[in-house]
């Protein structure tokens, strides 16, 4: 299957710091990536959608100026998490739909582990 | 070892027993549904998908079964073996919009 590259897969960052997290197609070209978040024991929360060359849809709830999400290339769409706070600590993770279109499954990355202390 | 009820959140089963795990999804428009495998500390993986126009999809040692009527999904898993213990996960998703709804998970546990 398509592989779909996250980066970086851990991180620890001092509460009132952004982090940013890099979602990657490596064998495809995705017009359109998801942002998933997922607490402990729970299931995966979808945050937003994320268009190349467009503005991101985001979940009722989520906060856009909080989670700041740039989808500049077809294989390349961030997630920044600004002025983190320790109830951001969760399982950030993305998944990315090749650009040939409906009727083709989302791929998965690996997630990144976001600890603010 | 069969889950009762459809949010079960664990099931453990004893090595060699079949496994089914039972997902119940909302939206009557959904049209793809993917079972995924989470291990501790992974994103999840691809298991086995289903169309909304069939009922029944096989794959190596994993059925899944689909009821529309009742909006059921189960994930049937032959053999159960120690790998595959992890928190499984169903997902209903429209073709259209590509982005995936998540059921609670089911937490399989495989006694040696």
């Amino acid at each position: 299957g398509a592989v779909v590259s996250q980066h970086p897969s851990r991180v620890i960052c001092k509460s009132g710091t952004s982090v940013k997290i890099e979602c990657r197609s490596l064998d495809f070209q995705a017009t359109t990536m998801f942002w998933y978040r997922q607490f402990p024991k729970q299931s995966l929360m979808l945050m937003a959608t994320s268009n190349e060359g467009s503005k991101a849809t985001y979940e009722q709830g989520v906060e856009k100026d909080k989670f700041l999400i740039n989808h500049a290339s077809l294989t390349l769409s961030t997630l920044t998490v600004t002025s983190a706070h320790p109830e951001d600590s969760s399982f950030y993770i993305c998944s990315a739909r090749d650009r040939r279109g409906a009727g083709t499954e989302a791929f998965f990355g690996q997630g990144t582990r976001l600890t603010v202390v | 070892g069969e889950s009762v009820g459809l949010h079960l959140p664990t099931l453990s089963v004893q090595e060699g027993d079949n496994s089914i795990i039972n997902c119940a999804y909302s939206n009557s428009a959904s049209d793809y549904f993917i079972w995924y495998k989470q291990e501790s500390g992974k994103g999840p993986q691809f298991i086995i998908d289903i169309r909304s126009n069939m009922d029944k999809r096989q794959g190596q040692r994993v059925t899944v079964l689909l009821n529309k009527t009742v909006k059921h999904l189960s994930l049937q898993i032959a053999a159960t073996q120690p790998g595959d213990s992890a928190v499984y996960f169903c997902a209903e998703t429209t073709l259209n919009a590509g982005k995936s709804t998540f059921g609670d998970g089911t937490t399989l546990t495989v006694k040696p």
